[in-house]
């Protein structure tokens, strides 16, 4: 079976710019969350969604967006890109809410 | 507000040489502490999830223990690909995510 896939695996932006990250889950899971991890940290949640609706905010700007789709697949949208949003973006998958999560492997945005 | 503390922050092994984690938290009721394993630039990869006082999970030379108000991670005679960092998190009664520590950065040496 597929694990949770993200692409792109790699971006390089400018500051101002606007990114979109997007994240495959495990098939039959429901539930997608969102983590920014920067270097020597762990992750930070970001987002919650649970059968397309949005169950959970952390504590990030509202530069920050996302969204889950039918298929249960979900973009993270980030606008004006700052150098401090450099960072590992990884997405979780969960059979239910609250249960279970398993990550990919992360897209790795560098914001020149 | 949840918090997760790890430690230590670094740890340097002999392959062989047994040693523990720490994972000590706060929660305002705890569902679930997980340990995850992290290779560099990769995605967390799960170990176990733990959920009450006294349980205890084990999987090749790791063994995981969880009390009211830490859990251990021991490592049995590890070998150099055990080297990683562990990541240790919680999910509580009252939040919809996963808050983490920072890490133990594990190297075993050959």
């Amino acid at each position: 079976d597929a694990g949770v896939t993200q692409s792109p695996t790699h971006l390089i932006k400018t500051r101002g710019q606007h990114v979109t990250l997007r994240c495959s889950p495990i098939s039959g899971h429901k539930s997608v969350s969102w983590y920014q991890q920067v270097l020597g940290q762990g992750p930070q949640f970001i987002f919650q969604y649970y059968e397309k609706e949005e169950r959970g905010r952390g504590n990030f700007p509202d530069r920050f967006s996302a969204r889950q789709f039918p298929n249960y697949s979900s973009e993270l949208n980030v606008n004006a890109l700052l150098l401090g949003d450099s960072a590992l973006y990884l997405c979780a998958s969960s059979l239910v809410q609250d249960y279970g999560y398993t990550f990919g492997s992360g897209t790795r945005l560098t914001v020149v | 507000e949840d918090q997760v503390t790890q430690s230590p922050e670094a740890l340097r092994l002999q392959e062989g040489e047994s040693s523990s984690l720490n994972c000590s938290y706060t929660v305002s009721g705890l569902r679930g502490l997980f340990w995850y394993r992290q290779d560099p630039g990769k995605g967390p990869e799960f170990l176990f999830t733990l959920y009450s006082a006294g349980e205890e999970k084990e999987k090749e030379r790791l063994k995981a223990t969880l009390t009211k108000k830490e859990s251990f991670l021991h490592i049995t005679a590890p070998k150099p690909e055990d080297s990683a960092t562990y990541l240790c998190a919680v999910l509580s009664g009252s939040a919809r995510q996963l808050t983490f520590g920072s890490g133990t950065q594990l190297t075993v040496l050959p």
